[in-house]
């Protein structure tokens, strides 16, 4: 099946700085999202994104689709942003519409 | 918006126990997934449901479980006989029909077995 990998794995930042994670697939994709896990175990969607670019406030997200790479962008972060950051995807190949997680980026918010 | 709402939000059960999650998915959704992530690791797919039939599951969906559309509303994921490593965060989704649309994921059910 498709392979997602994130990366960094985890991520220290004091509050105001930028941060950009990173999600390679090894699979033609018809569906990627980015999520955010709260401390309170929810999966916050991010982003809609099978290709192009999108904004939403301090975040936006970009995806490659045709080198097979997204990209989440946090702007000026807070410590409420902390929590796994996840990207998941659908692989085009095939009928199935599930999605496939990859093992997240463990983000830090420092006061 | 519209949201997939899970109950319970935490469920404690004895090894052996049968436990059943429910899951009322969005309204004009035709697909419905249950995932589950065991603490610190990531999501994983267990099946996807289309058409009132199992259309993918994966390795980790046995004969242990079983899922179920019982009324035009609902969603089921019934655990026949618990055991420990079932413990889990476990998460209804679901997504539209026409073309590829976005997985819409529930605030999920922590089951626990002791």
């Amino acid at each position: 099946g498709i392979q997602v990998e994130q990366s960094p794995p985890d991520l220290i930042l004091q509050e105001g700085a930028n941060s950009t994670l990173r999600c390679n697939f090894s699979d033609s994709v018809n569906n990627l999202q980015w999520f955010h896990q709260n401390p309170w175990g929810q999966l916050i969607n991010l982003f809609y994104i099978p290709s192009g670019t999108k904004q939403n406030g301090r975040l936006s997200a970009t995806t490659v689709a045709t080198e097979r790479y997204s990209l989440l962008y946090i702007s000026s972060s807070q410590t409420t942003d902390s929590g796994v950051y996840f990207c998941a995807v659908g692989a085009s190949s095939g009928s199935a519409r599930q999605l496939t997680f990859g093992s997240g980026t463990q983000l830090t918010v420092l006061p | 918006e519209p949201e997939v709402t899970q109950t319970p939000s935490h469920q404690v059960t004895q090894m052996g126990q049968e436990v059943i999650l429910r899951c009322v998915p969005i309204s004009n959704h035709l697909y419905f997934y249950w995932y589950r992530q065991i603490l610190g690791q990531k999501v994983e797919f267990l099946v996807s449901f289309y058409n009132n039939e199992i259309s993918e599951k994966s390795e980790i969906f046995d004969d242990q479980f079983s899922v179920e559309r019982p009324d035009g509303s609902n969603f089921t994921l019934k655990i026949r006989s618990t055991k420990l490593e079932d413990s889990a965060m476990y998460f209804c989704a679901s997504s539209g029909g026409v073309g590829h649309s976005p997985l819409h994921f529930g605030n999920g059910t922590r089951l626990t077995v002791t």
